[in-house]
């Protein structure tokens, strides 16, 4: 499974668009770029995914390079309960459908 | 309706017991899982069914058991428990393999 690389932290302004970078610098043709997000005391909480294009629904939009070996999740108007670990997460439909976390990004956002 | 309910959300026991996580997803998804989240946050797949079949046993202690009564439910045993088995465990379901995943609140299950 393709490793991914995300900062430890990052802060941001209620109200202003948080941009969370992801590293998937070895994925593989048949793999997807998946986001999930775990407030703190919950279970994990699926954002959104992709493959190739950008994606956008209620939550969030995924912007995915051409080369695929980066993507970045915006939370376009982050508010305080977006406080949370985001997971970026490469996963083959080939793997009986696990999920592979990773350390994922504690994004704060300060009032 | 909670759609991933587990039980019990906290649990704490001695060194040596057996104890029973239970699961249950009313989505009509075919799909379970179990995830086990350690101290350092780190969050690990333990197991796998799909349709009642395990798919996926990730290297896991044989102590711990996964039951599958029916495709609405995956339960997990512990027998003997250790002080290392302390962790919250996630209960998570999917339409299929290749869906995304829903999950329950957790279970934190405390050795002594």
């Amino acid at each position: 499974d393709a490793k991914t690389t995300q900062p430890p932290s990052m802060d941001c302004a209620e109200g202003r668009a948080a941009n969370l970078p992801c590293n998937h610098s070895t994925i593989s043709g048949n793999e997807y770029v998946y986001w999930y997000r775990q407030i703190h005391s919950q279970g994990p909480q699926y954002i959104i995914h992709g493959l190739k294009n950008n994606e956008t629904n209620e939550m969030a939009s995924l912007i995915i390079t051409e080369d695929r070996k980066s993507s970045t999740l915006i939370l376009p108007h982050a508010t305080l309960r977006d406080t949370a670990v985001y997971y970026c997460i490469v996963r083959s439909y080939n793997q009986g459908g696990k999920l592979i976390f990773g350390q994922g990004t504690e994004l704060s956002v300060k009032p | 309706d909670t759609a991933v309910s587990q039980t019990p959300k906290y649990l704490v026991t001695q060194m040596g017991n057996d104890k029973s996580i239970k699961c249950e997803q009313n989505l009509g998804h075919d799909t379970m899982y179990w995830y086990k989240q350690d101290s350092k946050k780190f969050l690990k797949i333990m197991f796998s069914y799909n349709n009642k079949e395990l798919i996926i046993n990730e290297t896991v202690p044989n102590r711990f058991s996964p039951k599958s009564p029916d495709k609405a439910h995956l339960n997990l045993h512990i027998n003997s428990l250790e002080l290392g088995d302390s962790a919250v465990y996630f209960c998570a379901s999917s339409l299929a393999t290749n869906e995304k995943l829903f999950f329950g609140s957790g279970t934190q299950l405390s050795v002594l």
